[in-house]
């Protein structure tokens, strides 16, 4: 059975940074690209950033990039998600996702609160 | 960046009927390779999104066969044959033909009248 499962979602001062993990089990992680997708409260998803199968690519939406860095061991089964110089409006709930275009198993997500 | 609409914002809908989602994009979303990269999602209230359709038409192991997806170039529909009550929340489109980034549309509030 396929599962991710986020961590790492806490309260956090505006200006900080934060690391995320996913963990992966159930499937070949090596074998599939891995996407951060977010939902701010009451507002809809929207994507982060994802990450090729062996790492060799990353992509980020404009609004992370600079500040965001998506990573992943596949010896670990994992994949990260490191945000700096965080804002009040990168409060969400952020969810992993098997895949890119796919993204067809999601975890429960983490919740980021960045306030003061 | 493509832009994904759909409507309506929100669907009250009766135990037993038809329910219908539309989600238009601002552009084509056949890819070079021959497949159009649509999906359809469903999150229920306080789980996490799942898929029900792949690439326009597709339907996820274990997705009732109530739900169906319908389409092609830039004007896609989900529909809910008979819309029971495990139904209720909120479906999004999502486009992963022209990216990055990859799109989701604002959502449809599905709800029980």
């Amino acid at each position: 059975e396929v599962q991710l499962v986020e961590s790492g979602g806490v309260l956090v001062q505006p200006g900080g940074s934060l690391r995320l993990s996913c963990a992966a089990s159930g499937f070949t992680f090596s074998g599939y690209w891995m996407t951060w997708v977010r939902q701010a409260p009451g507002k809809g998803l929207e994507w982060v950033a994802n990450i090729r199968y062996d790492a060799s690519g990353t992509y980020y939406a404009d609004f992370v990039k600079g500040r965001f860095t998506i990573s992943r061991d596949n010896a670990k089964n994992s994949l990260f998600l490191q945000m700096n110089s965080l804002r009040a409006e990168d409060t969400a709930v952020y969810y992993c996702a098997r895949g890119n275009q796919a993204a067809d198993y999601w975890g429960q997500g983490t919740l980021v609160t960045v306030s003061s | 960046d493509v832009v994904l609409t759909q409507s309506p914002l929100s669907l009250p809908v009766t135990l037993g009927q038809p329910a219908s989602i539309s989600c238009r994009s601002s552009q084509s979303l056949v890819h070079s390779d021959g497949n159009t990269y649509l999906n359809w999602f469903q999150q229920r209230p306080g789980q996490s999104p799942r898929r029900l359709i792949y690439k326009v038409s597709n339907r996820d192991s274990g997705v009732p066969d109530r739900f169906s997806g319908s389409g092609s170039g830039s004007d896609f529909t989900l529909k809910i044959s008979r819309v029971e009550a495990e139904d209720v929340g909120v479906y999004y489109c999502m486009q992963g033909t022209h990216w990055p980034p990859l799109t989701f549309g604002g959502g449809t509030k599905v709800e029980i009248k």
